[in-house]
C-alpha cells in the first residue's frame, strides 16, 4: 500500500516450520517495523530497523528473527519457537522520519496448525 | 513507561449521530498522539496526528480530535457517522525517542442503518 507491499496476504503453515514474511518498500526509508496483531490486544512491536545491517528487538521479539541486508526489504522469520505464531503481521515504515507516523502495509495473516 | 488505554472495545452508534471514541495516555513528556483507523483484514491509515500547537486537530474523513493535557486523554470525535466508519480504531503514542509506537488495543465502531 503506498509504496509498502507485505506477501503473501495469507499464509498457512504446519507446526513446527520456520516461515518467513515478506515486507519490501520502494520509498527509501532508513526505518522499518513489524507488528503483530491479535483481537483485543492493539500492535505490539516485534523488531525494528533503523539503517540497514542492524536492528532491535522490540516487546515480542521470542520466537522470531530479521535481517536487514538491503534498505528495502525487512522480512521477519517466525521461528518453530514461536509458542502462539498464529496472529496478523504487519509492517510499517516511518516516511517523514523522526516524529513522522507510521504507514503500514496490508499485511499477511499467518495461520499454524 | 508509556502506555494507551482505549477503554471501549465496542461501540454501536446510529448512522447519522455523533461519534466520540476515547483514548488516554500514559507518557512523562509531551506526547505525540495519533489515530488510526483499520477495516477488517487491511493494514492501518492514520486519521489525524497531533504534535503540538492547536489542541484540536482536523484529519481525514470528516475526523477531529482533542487534547487535553489536564485529563491525559485524546479522544476521537466525528459529528455525524456514516456505515463507511465502521472499522476498527486505535489510539497510538510515540515514545521520544521516536523509535517505539505504542498502541491501545482498539475500539470497534458499528453503524447501525
Amino acid at each position: 500500500d503506498g509504496g509498502i507491499t507485505q506477501s503473501p496476504k495469507y499464509l498457512f503453515r504446519k507446526e513446527g516450520q520456520n516461515v518467513t514474511l515478506s515486507c519490501e518498500q520502494n520509498l527509501n526509508h532508513d526505518a522499518m517495523y513489524w507488528y503483530r496483531q491479535d483481537p483485543g490486544q492493539g500492535l505490539r512491536l516485534i523488531y525494528y530497523s533503523q539503517i540497514v545491517n542492524d536492528f532491535q528487538k522490540g516487546d515480542i521479539a521470542e520466537g522470531y528473527s530479521v535481517s536487514r541486508e538491503k534498505k528495502e526489504s525487512f522480512p521477519l522469520t517466525v521461528t518453530s519457537a514461536q509458542k502462539n505464531p498464529t496472529a496478523f503481521y504487519l509492517c510499517a515504515i516511518a516516511p517523514g522520519g523522526a516524529n513522522s507516523p507510521l504507514h503500514f502495509g496490508n499485511g499477511t495473516r499467518l495461520t499454524v496448525t | 513507561a508509556q502506555s494507551v488505554t482505549q477503554p471501549d472495545i465496542h461501540i454501536t452508534v446510529s448512522e447519522g449521530a455523533s461519534l466520540e471514541l476515547r483514548c488516554n495516555y500514559s507518557y512523562g513528556a509531551t506526547p505525540y498522539l495519533f489515530w488510526y483507523v483499520q477495516s477488517p483484514g487491511q493494514g492501518l491509515q492514520l486519521l489525524l496526528k497531533y504534535f503540538s500547537g492547536d489542541t484540536l486537530v482536523q484529519g481525514i474523513k470528516g475526523f477531529e480530535a482533542e487534547f487535553k493535557r489536564s485529563q491525559s486523554s485524546f479522544n476521537l470525535r466525528k459529528p455525524s457517522v456514516h456505515w463507511s466508519d465502521a472499522a476498527e480504531y486505535f489510539c497510538a503514542v510515540v515514545a521520544y525517542n521516536f523509535n517505539k509506537f505504542y498502541f491501545g488495543s482498539g475500539t470497534k465502531l458499528n453503524v447501525k442503518p
